[in-house]
């Protein structure tokens, strides 16, 4: 069983270089995030889906966008990357479409530098 | 705006003592105190949650405690054990406003064999 997963688990790009970060979940859960974490900080939601085919606005979406490829994919693009984009990126997944951010399902992680 | 505050930021014990990690959040609307262990190379794995109709919740060696009216909640582990090393997160959640969520900046455990 895989849970969720992310891809790539690193990546280094130039400043303006655009990328998409993939996830996946193999769960049947309904609700799926990307969150960034910076070095002694907590986690901060960027976007989130609650279903398929909805996306909402997190924290800190500015820079970003996402599309709910289907109910098992959620992917993350950075259409012109910034330094302050370097972070790692956890995608994560949760059953219920009602209550939002419980129980959270956590990929791996993509480690990003932006130069 | 909802405001999470973990303390501490590291915390060291010896193998068998007990490790207690508190935290505290603003917004009187939050309802749902969920705790995540993140060890190295991975993604954060819930450990234990608690909602704010229940004042205490355990899970064999780790249990949470939560005061509402004091506003903060903690997580205590007893029988330390060195596997419990990882970076410990709490969460405060408010369920009328799904686009935020408010984790703490972590907490650093150390178990000396």
């Amino acid at each position: 069983n895989a849970g969720v997963t992310q891809t790539p688990k690193f990546q280094v790009l130039k400043t303006g270089q655009s990328m998409t970060l993939q996830c996946a979940q193999d769960m049947n859960h309904n609700s799926m995030y990307w969150y960034r974490q910076d070095p002694g900080m907590g986690l901060r939601l960027i976007y989130y889906s609650a279903s398929e085919g909805t996306t909402d606005k997190g924290e800190v979406p500015n820079g970003y966008n996402v599309s709910r490829l289907n109910k098992r994919e959620f992917s993350l693009r950075l259409e012109s990357a910034a330094p302050s984009q370097t972070s790692v990126y956890f995608c994560a997944s949760s059953e219920s479409r009602q209550a939002i951010n419980e129980k959270l399902f956590f990929g791996s992680g993509t480690q990003l530098s932006v130069l | 705006g909802e405001n999470v505050e973990q303390h501490p930021s590291t915390l060291s014990v010896q193998e068998g003592d007990s490790a207690v990690i508190k935290c505290t959040y603003s917004d009187s609307a939050s309802n749902y105190f969920p705790w995540y262990k993140q060890e190295l190379g991975k993604g954060p794995q819930l450990i234990i949650d608690i909602r704010s109709n229940v004042g205490e919740k355990k899970d064999q060696r780790i249990a949470v405690t939560l005061n509402k009216t004091a506003k903060h909640f903690s997580l205590h582990i007893t029988e330390t054990q060195p596997e419990d090393s990882a970076v410990y997160f709490c969460a405060a959640f408010d369920p009328t406003n799904a686009g935020k969520s408010t984790f703490g900046d972590g907490t650093t455990l150390t178990v000396k064999p």
